[in-house]
C-alpha cells in the first residue's frame, strides 16, 4: 500500500519561490504522483502529473510558474513568483496495489 | 468542455444508505482509458479516495471502506453512482467525483462537490 507524506504547512512571501514536498514510501519510490490545488472554499484543481524521472504533464490553464521535479522518493511542487491566489491547500496523490492515496496536504500561507 | 456534477441528499440519517450520482459531460466513460473516481473530504480535513470505475467496468475501492461502497456506471446517461451503506456522523463531508483521464491517469477534472451531513 502506498503512503504519501506531506508537511502540514508552508509559507512564502509574495513574489518569492516556494518548494512543497511529497514523499513516497520506499516500495513506491518510483511512482508517478499528481499534485492538486484546493483554494479556500473551492473544489480541488488538477495541477500536474509528475513522473519518477522528473518529467511532468500540467493541466489545462495551469500557470508556467508551477513546476515539478523529483529526487528519489521525493516529489516537489515549486511555485515561482508566488501570488496571493496561490494561498491554498496542496495535495499529492499516487496509486498502487489497486488503490489511490492522497497525502495529508500542505497548507500554503502567502505572507 | 468537461464538466462533472454531484447530486444527492444533503442530509442522511445514521445507519441509512447514501446514494450519490455524478453526471458528466465532455467525455465518454466508454472510451478506453477513461475512469471516474469518488473522493471525499470531512470538514477541515484532507482528501480521501473512495472508489474508481473504469471504461471496462472494473471497480476499485478503498480498502478501509470496501465493505460499504458500491460504484456503478450508466454510460448511456453519462452517470456514475456511488452508494455507501451504514452511514455515520464520521461520514459527514463533501463528496467529489472526478474524471481520471486516459492521458493523465489522475483526476484531471473535478466536480464542485456535494456536502453530505449525517444526522444522529
Amino acid at each position: 500500500q502506498p503512503v504519501v507524506t506531506q508537511s502540514s504547512s508552508a509559507s512564502a512571501s509574495l513574489g518569492s519561490t516556494v518548494k512543497l514536498t511529497c514523499t513516497l514510501n520506499s516500495d513506491y519510490s518510483g511512482h508517478i504522483v499528481a499534485w492538486h490545488q484546493q483554494q479556500p472554499g473551492k473544489a480541488p484543481r488538477y495541477l500536474m502529473k509528475l513522473e519518477g524521472d522528473g518529467s511532468s504533464n500540467k493541466g489545462s490553464g495551469v500557470p508556467a510558474r508551477f513546476s515539478g521535479s523529483t529526487s528519489g522518493a521525493d516529489r516537489y511542487l515549486t511555485i515561482s513568483d508566488v501570488q496571493s491566489e496561490d494561498e491554498a491547500d496542496y495535495y499529492c496523490e499516487t496509486w498502487g496495489s489497486n488503490s489511490r492515496v492522497f497525502g495529508g496536504g500542505t497548507k500554503l500561507t502567502v505572507l | 468542455q468537461v464538466t462533472l456534477r454531484e447530486s444527492g441528499p444533503a442530509v442522511v440519517k445514521a445507519t441509512q444508505t447514501l446514494s450519490l450520482t455524478c453526471t458528466f459531460s465532455g467525455f465518454s466513460l466508454g472510451t478506453s482509458g477513461m475512469c471516474v473516481s469518488w473522493i471525499r473530504q470531512p470538514p477541515g480535513r484532507a482528501l480521501e479516495w473512495l472508489a474508481l470505475i473504469d471504461w471496462d467496468d472494473d471497480k476499485y475501492y478503498s480498502e478501509s471502506l470496501r465493505t460499504r461502497l458500491t460504484i456503478s456506471m450508466d454510460t448511456s446517461k453519462n452517470q456514475v453512482v456511488l452508494t455507501m451503506t451504514n452511514m455515520g456522523p464520521v461520514d459527514t463531508g463533501t463528496y467529489y467525483c472526478a474524471r481520471v483521464g486516459w492521458s493523465t491517469s489522475y483526476p484531471d477534472y473535478w466536480g464542485q462537490g456535494a456536502l453530505v451531513t449525517v444526522s444522529s
